[in-house]
């Protein structure tokens, strides 16, 4: 079974400064990862995606995150926050659950990140 | 290009009725994936359609729910009997493949139902 853990539901950062998301999973076979973005009212947006080429993976708007398998993390960061970097993320793994099965994401709770002026 | 449109954006009923919430993916896409966002239960997985094969339903939380997808595109969910606790955002995305794990899933703006 594969799950997903983000530590800390919201996160506040002035603007300027490093953003860091944390994102820990578990899964039975080796993942893929993803992060998505959410604004208000809004739907998802992939932000990166790790698929098992370089571990570190640099995404859209200046995010990138590193794959770590002695860790079974994956988080998300970005040196310098913007204000409009405000919004919800998540994070996903996608494993099969049996050959031929869905490859549906299993989501973490997501993380509000707001930025500070 | 057009990406994945849902309609309605907000849907409210009572307590009793069915609903229909459809979702067009994009256009070539093999694959759906209807998902729903409430605020107890984050983002869950409700069922999943590849290409022309049988769905699978195993993300479905009662037989109230039931999702079909009419000629390999257009998808509709349906709720019947709403109870309160079914109210939610219902996310829809679609993905070029269905057989590649790392295809990325691409989301609708999701249809926001409040069952009175």
């Amino acid at each position: 079974a594969q799950s997903v853990t983000q530590l800390g539901s919201h996160v506040s950062v002035s603007e300027g400064a490093l953003v860091l998301l944390r994102c820990n999973y578990s899964s039975s076979v080796p993942p893929y990862l993803f992060w998505y973005v959410q604004y208000p009212n809004q739907g998802l947006q992939l932000l990166l995606k790790y698929t098992s080429a370089a571990t570190l993976v640099k995404g859209i708007n200046g995010f990138e995150a590193e794959f770590k398998k002695s860790e079974t993390s994956f988080h998300l960061t970005k040196p310098s926050a913007h204000m409009s970097d405000a919004a919800e993320y998540f994070c996903a793994v996608s494993e099969p659950i049996s050959s031929g099965s869905a490859r549906q994401l299993t989501f973490g709770s997501g993380t509000q990140l707001t930025v500070l002026p | 290009g057009a990406g994945v449109s849902q309609s309605p954006s907000n849907k409210v009923t009572e307590k009793g009725k069915d609903v229909e919430l459809r979702c067009d993916p994009i256009s070539g896409h093999t694959a759906l994936y209807w998902y729903r966002q409430s605020l107890g239960q984050g983002l869950e997985f409700l069922i999943y359609f590849q290409g022309n094969s049988a769905p699978d339903k195993s993300g479905l939380p009662s037989d109230r729910f039931s999702a079909e997808r009419t000629g390999g595109s257009v998808s509709t969910l349906t709720i019947q009997r709403t109870q309160q606790e079914d109210s939610a955002v219902y996310l829809c995305a679609s993905s070029l493949d269905w057989w590649t794990l790392q295809e990325t899933q691409y989301f609708g703006p999701g249809t926001r139902l409040l069952v009175l």
